[in-house]
């Protein structure tokens, strides 16, 4: 099992470009999560989806689309990229939700110039 | 907005020693509660959750729950340099976690 995978690695972008990262996970898990860490600080939740279909805004959604077609995959697309997107993010899976363990990719770090 | 609170540290403590982290919530209704690692540069990945009052051990590392004071504590005993990284205290709101920024630990040798 390759766990949570998640692409790119590294991304440059300039203000203003749009991009989708890239996040798959091949445990048949229903739930997925998008976070993203500032420096110094903990994980906010961007987005989260409880199944093909279904997806919900987290804490801090402004700037970012997903969607979920498939149960293995969860997008997170940045429009209009800003400074303020610079962080690294991680995207994570769990089987059954809130009191399950989440499993974490090993992230994408993101510079917005 | 359901808050979870840690000392940002710093904590030092030299090898062997027990290292102690807190963590406080302000969600009543939170059920359950995780401890994860991070190494700089890396991914979270579990160390314990906890979902009853009182003690959890596994290995070298306790967790302790009082849901009546909101307070969750990860104990590491016979602390190593391998174990230097930053602990997350993540707390379950519904289906979602909610994460405290850390605290980062250094075990001198």
């Amino acid at each position: 099992n390759a766990g949570v995978t998640q692409t790119p690695k590294f991304r440059i972008l300039k203000i203003g470009q749009s991009m989708t990262l890239q996040c798959a996970q091949d445990m048949n898990h229903n739930y997925m999560y998008w976070y993203r860490q500032d420096p110094g600080m903990g994980l906010k939740l961007i987005y989260y989806s409880v199944g093909a279909g279904i997806t919900d805004k987290g804490e801090v959604p402004n700037g970012y689309n997903v969607s979920r077609s498939t149960t293995e995959d969860f997008p997170l697309r940045l429009e209009l990229a800003a400074p303020s997107q610079t962080s690294v993010y991680f995207c994570a899976s769990s089987g059954t939700g809130g009191a399950d363990t989440q499993y974490f990719g090993p992230g994408t770090r993101l510079t917005v110039l | 907005q359901k808050e979870v609170e840690q000392n940002s540290g710093p904590l030092s403590v030299p090898e062997g020693a027990i290292a102690s982290l807190n963590c406080t919530y302000s969600d009543r209704g939170s059920q359950s509660f995780f401890w994860y690692r991070q190494y700089s540069g890396k991914s979270p990945e579990l160390i314990m959750f906890i979902y009853s009052n009182g003690d959890k051990e596994d290995g070298r590392f306790t967790a302790q729950l009082n849901k009546a004071s909101q307070y969750v504590s990860l104990l590491i005993r016979d602390s190593q340099p391998s174990d230097s990284a930053t602990y997350l205290c993540a707390v379950t709101s519904g289906n979602k976690l909610v994460f405290g920024a850390g605290t980062i630990l250094r075990v001198k040798s």
